[in-house]
C-alpha cells in the first residue's frame, strides 16, 4: 500500500499558487519524499524530492514539516498546462530488494482554471 | 539522449496471443521497472531489475515475464494475453544508487479482446 495520503482533487485559479498537501505520518528516517505528475495519459514526470530541508527547483518548491510527517508541493504560478494528477511518494534510498521501488497511490487531480 | 523508449505505442491482441513490449534506455541506468495503469488508478509495479541479469517481482507479476540481458533493454512478455491485461504499460529507469529520480517512457496502450 502507498505510504502517503493526498486529497483526491483540488482546483486552482490560473496565475495563483497551487499548494498540494501530502501526509506521510509513518515515514522513516531513510525515506525521501518524491513528487511526480502525470499529464493526460503520458508517462509520469519527476518534479522534485527532499529529505528534511525545503527544496526548490525550476518547476516547484517542496516544504517538509520539521517532524517530516507531511509536506506541501507548491507550484508558484499555476498555468493551464499544470493540470495533471500529482503523486506524492516516499522511497527508501537503501534500495536493497523492493525498498527502492516507487509505490504510487491515486494522487491528487489538480485542475487549473482560467 | 532519447531517454526511455517504449514500443509499440498501441497494440491490440486476441485472448491467448503472446507478445513482447519493448523498453530501451540510453542513460546507462542500472534500475529498470515496468508498471501498469488501469482507469482511475495509480500505477502498479509489475517487475523490476536492479541490473543486468537480475530481475524481481513487483505487486502484480502474474501473467508477465521479464529478462534483463543488457543494461539498455528490459522487455516485458505476455505469454498468453487475457482481457484483464488490457491496460497502459509504462517502463521506467533510474541510476542505481541513491536518490536519483525515475524516468518514464510514454507508455504502451494494450487492448486484449
Amino acid at each position: 500500500d502507498a505510504k502517503t495520503t493526498q486529497p483526491p482533487s483540488m482546483d486552482c485559479a490560473e496565475g495563483r499558487a497551487a499548494n498540494l498537501p501530502c501526509n506521510h505520518s509513518t515515514i522513516s528516517g531513510n525515506e525521501y519524499v518524491y513528487w511526480y505528475r502525470q499529464i493526460h495519459s503520458q508517462g509520469p514526470q519527476y518534479i522534485i524530492h527532499g529529505l528534511k530541508n525545503n527544496e526548490t527547483n525550476e518547476m516547484a518548491s517542496l516544504i517538509i514539516t520539521e517532524d517530516r510527517k507531511s509536506s506541501t508541493l507548491i507550484l508558484p504560478h499555476a498555468t493551464l498546462r499544470d493540470t495533471a494528477v500529482y503523486y506524492c511518494i516516499v522511497r527508501s534510498v537503501n534500495y536493497g530488494g523492493s525498498q527502492g521501488n516507487l509505490i504510487f497511490g491515486k494522487g491528487t487531480k489538480l485542475s487549473v482554471k482560467p | 539522449n532519447a531517454g526511455v523508449t517504449q514500443t509499440p505505442k498501441f497494440q491490440v491482441l486476441k485472448t491467448g496471443q503472446s507478445m513482447t513490449l519493448q523498453c530501451a534506455q540510453d542513460m546507462n541506468h542500472e534500475y529498470m521497472s515496468w508498471y501498469r495503469q488501469d482507469p482511475g488508478m495509480g500505477l502498479r509495479l509489475i517487475h523490476y531489475s536492479v541490473g543486468a541479469g537480475i530481475t524481481d517481482q513487483g505487486e502484480v507479476p502474474n501473467g508477465y515475464n521479464v529478462s534483463r540481458s543488457t543494461t539498455e533493454d528490459f522487455p516485458l512478455r505476455l505469454l498468453s494475453a487475457a482481457p484483464s491485461q488490457t491496460s497502459v504499460y509504462f517502463c521506467a529507469s533510474r541510476a542505481g544508487q541513491g536518490v536519483s529520480p525515475l524516468h518514464f517512457g510514454n507508455g504502451t496502450r494494450l487492448t486484449v479482446t
